[in-house]
């Protein structure tokens, strides 16, 4: 119940293109939802975050939709470029006391073409 | 403001040593996670730290694991008589105080290779 589900394990776009992350949860109590994008040997940066009462949210080329009822919440990137070739995984967390760990997805690795 | 400081980042041990690994949260934050990578999976939470306080240490082996978080210094994790399948990506994550919902700030991490 603990688990964040992500697909695909890997994705090639070509530049311009809109590559979409999945990703699912069955634990209810999840109330923070962010995305993070990991190059390689370094650590995860936070891309955007979402909360279950918002159903978008954009920043910059980078919008999150998120369906409450389904459980289920994506990432798309507009216009992709090489710069965007990393790891991306989502995350969801909840208030637990003074708690808030992350349980990640397994990753998605995205390759961004000319 | 520097960001969260991880050392070593490259650390190898032979099978029965012990790892020490060292996180730096950022200024101001007084909240500390560690997280370990395994290869080609995603980040698992392994403890979660205020100062001089365990909070959350649910995903941290029963055994050879420990963590502190000193009221002076670095956090650190601990790691005894290390075995191969130890070898991985340990990272640390800072956060300030919760005021409802903070984001976690990770470092570049420790890779750790057991030979």
């Amino acid at each position: 119940q603990q688990q964040v589900k992500q697909s695909p394990q890997s994705l090639i776009v070509q530049k311009g293109g809109i590559p979409i992350i999945n990703c699912a949860y069955e634990n209810t109590a999840f109330d923070y939802f962010p995305w993070y994008q990991q190059f390689p040997g370094k650590g995860p940066a936070l891309l955007i975050a979402i909360r279950p009462d918002v159903s978008e949210k954009k920043e910059g080329r980078f919008t999150i939709s998120f369906n409450k009822s389904a459980k289920q919440f994506s990432l798309h990137i507009m216009d992709s470029q090489p710069g965007d070739s990393a790891t991306y995984f989502c995350a969801a967390s909840m208030m637990t006391g003074t708690a808030s760990k992350l349980t990640f997805g397994t990753g998605t690795r995205l390759q961004v073409t000319l | 403001n520097a960001g969260v400081m991880q050392n070593p980042r490259h650390l190898v041990r032979r099978r029965g040593q012990e790892a020490r690994l060292r996180c730096s949260p950022m200024k101001g934050h007084s909240h500390v996670y560690w997280y370990r990578q395994l290869p080609e999976e995603g980040l698992k939470f392994m403890v979660y730290l205020q100062k001089e306080n365990i909070i959350d240490e649910s995903g941290m082996p029963k055994e050879r694991f420990s963590a502190e978080f000193p009221k002076e210094g670095p956090s650190i994790l601990r790691i005894q008589q290390v075995v191969r399948g130890d070898s991985a990506a340990y990272f640390c994550a800072s956060s300030p105080p919760p005021r409802g919902r903070e984001t976690q700030y990770f470092g570049p991490g420790t890779r750790l290779l057991v030979l």
